[in-house]
């Protein structure tokens, strides 16, 4: 059973303004969530991650959001750029592996 | 730069044929992965090692099998390739501990014919 959900397959964003994507798991256990990127026909790069013990992370346009009690983490896109047309993975470490959602393809439009 | 270096980028095989793929990281790291990717379905972990000679399976380890006889080097197996294997694999490395990010080679794309 898929311990990381990823509920919309795609989202489409206009240049300029915000793209957020959601991610949601199932096991309390984990305690480290990382977003990657992807595109296609190359290796996922590292986005940015948070830990359980924080509630926001930020890094230049990304910022990732963690709602423990909800079990719900969304990663926040400003201003959404052409470059980011990617699928976006979200992803929980269990101690050794990373555990990855199915993914959310961002078409950013000019 | 870290890097984690895939033998392969395109390969084709014939059905029941062995196949190998392999994956080196030059970052020192314990730990190794084997993940595919198919759409719609994500990455899911086929196997990991963490250490030189360990292996677990991860979610859908059928039809696979490691090796990890150096650090370095992971490699993965097709014992006898299906067509249900045509996919793109994904190798990746991270340091030990539950608070690191993995790190991902470029991805073989197989196809099995």
């Amino acid at each position: 059973d898929q311990q990381v959900k990823q509920n919309s397959p795609s989202l489409s964003v206009q240049e300029g303004r915000i793209s957020i994507l959601n991610c949601d798991y199932t096991n309390s256990m984990f305690d480290y969530f990382l977003w990657y990127k992807k595109y296609p026909a190359e290796g996922p790069t590292f986005l940015i991650s948070i830990s359980s013990i924080k509630d926001k992370n930020e890094d230049g346009r990304f910022t990732v959001f963690l709602n423990k009690s909800a079990k719900h983490l969304s990663l926040h896109i400003v201003p959404s750029q052409p470059g980011d047309s990617a699928v976006y993975f979200c992803a929980a470490n269990s101690g050794y592996a990373l555990n990855f959602g199915k993914g959310t393809s961002l078409l950013v439009t000019p | 730069d870290v890097k984690v270096t895939q033998s392969s980028r395109y390969l084709v095989k014939r059905t029941g044929e062995k196949v190998f793929l392999e994956c080196v990281q030059d970052m020192d790291h314990e730990n190794m992965f084997w993940y595919r990717q198919d759409p719609g379905l994500g990455l899911r972990l086929i196997y990991f090692s963490y250490d030189v000679k360990m292996k677990e399976k991860g979610d859908i380890p059928e039809g696979y099998s490691v090796s990890r006889e150096k650090k370095e080097r992971f490699s993965l197996i097709l014992e006898s390739a299906s067509t249900n294997q045509t996919s793109m694999y994904l190798c990746a490395s991270s340091p030990q501990g539950a608070s690191t990010e993995a790190f991902f080679g470029q991805g073989t794309r197989l196809t099995v014919v």
